[in-house]
């Protein structure tokens, strides 16, 4: 069974920039969700897809979107990037459909927004 | 409103117990979790239980829940240097069972 997977690891932009991040879920799982984690914080809801759909969206702004892809991987998209984006930012993947809602989380990708 | 708090730090001796204590508000969670997070690792999942149930216990880990007062407890026994970690207190909420989590409690075990 492969873990979930996120690209790059670190990454390093500026203000006003655009990036894209990766994840690819957990064989057999057909949801995937992505928080945000500043430093010191617990993580924040920022949207979740489950069949290619956006299924739930947390605070965040339109510039913060998404797309989830028929094998079930997942990209998190942000244009017009601020300082207050830099953050670890998780891909968590699950199995809707299960009686509790075990997410399994990636190890992150870490960007610094200068 | 959603808000999960929890104390942010807990020191213990090696072999002592642990307890990390969470308070939540949705009154409306089916499901209340308990992750882990090392230093350059991502969440891992420690243990979940059920909002009808009071305790679960799962080798060294016992969970309380106080539903009427919205408490949540995670219990170490017998910690270990290896436990040293931030533990998240979560809990689902909504139809899209997204997951709230508190600040974190980071423990430090001493030997």
């Amino acid at each position: 069974e492969t873990g979930v997977t996120q690209s790059p690891t670190h990454l390093i932009k500026t203000r006003g920039q655009q990036v894209t991040l990766r994840c690819s879920s957990q064989s057999g799982h057909n949801t995937v969700s992505w928080y945000q984690q500043a430093l010191g914080q617990g993580p924040q809801f920022i949207f979740q897809y489950y069949r290619e759909e956006e299924n739930g969206r947390g605070n965040f702004p339109p510039r913060f979107s998404g797309l989830q892809f028929p094998n079930y991987s997942s990209e998190l998209n942000v244009n017009a990037l601020e300082l207050d984006d830099s953050a670890l930012y998780l891909c968590a993947s699950s199995l809707v459909g299960r009686e509790y809602n075990e997410q399994f989380f990636g190890p992150g990708t870490r960007l610094t927004v200068l | 409103g959603e808000d999960v708090e929890q104390s942010l730090f807990l020191s213990v001796r090696e072999g002592d117990s642990s307890v990390i204590n969470c308070t939540y508000t949705d009154s409306s969670s089916t499901y209340l979790y308990w992750y882990k997070q090392e230093p350059g690792a991502g969440l891992q999942l420690l243990t979940y239980i059920f909002s009808n149930m009071d305790m679960k216990q799962d080798q060294r880990l016992t969970v309380l829940l106080n539903k009427k007062d919205k408490h949540l407890s995670l219990r170490i026994a017998d910690t270990q240097t290896g436990d040293s970690a931030i533990y998240f207190c979560a809990e689902d909420a909504g139809n899209n069972r997204k997951l709230i989590w508190g600040l974190g409690t980071s423990l430090a075990v001493n030997p």
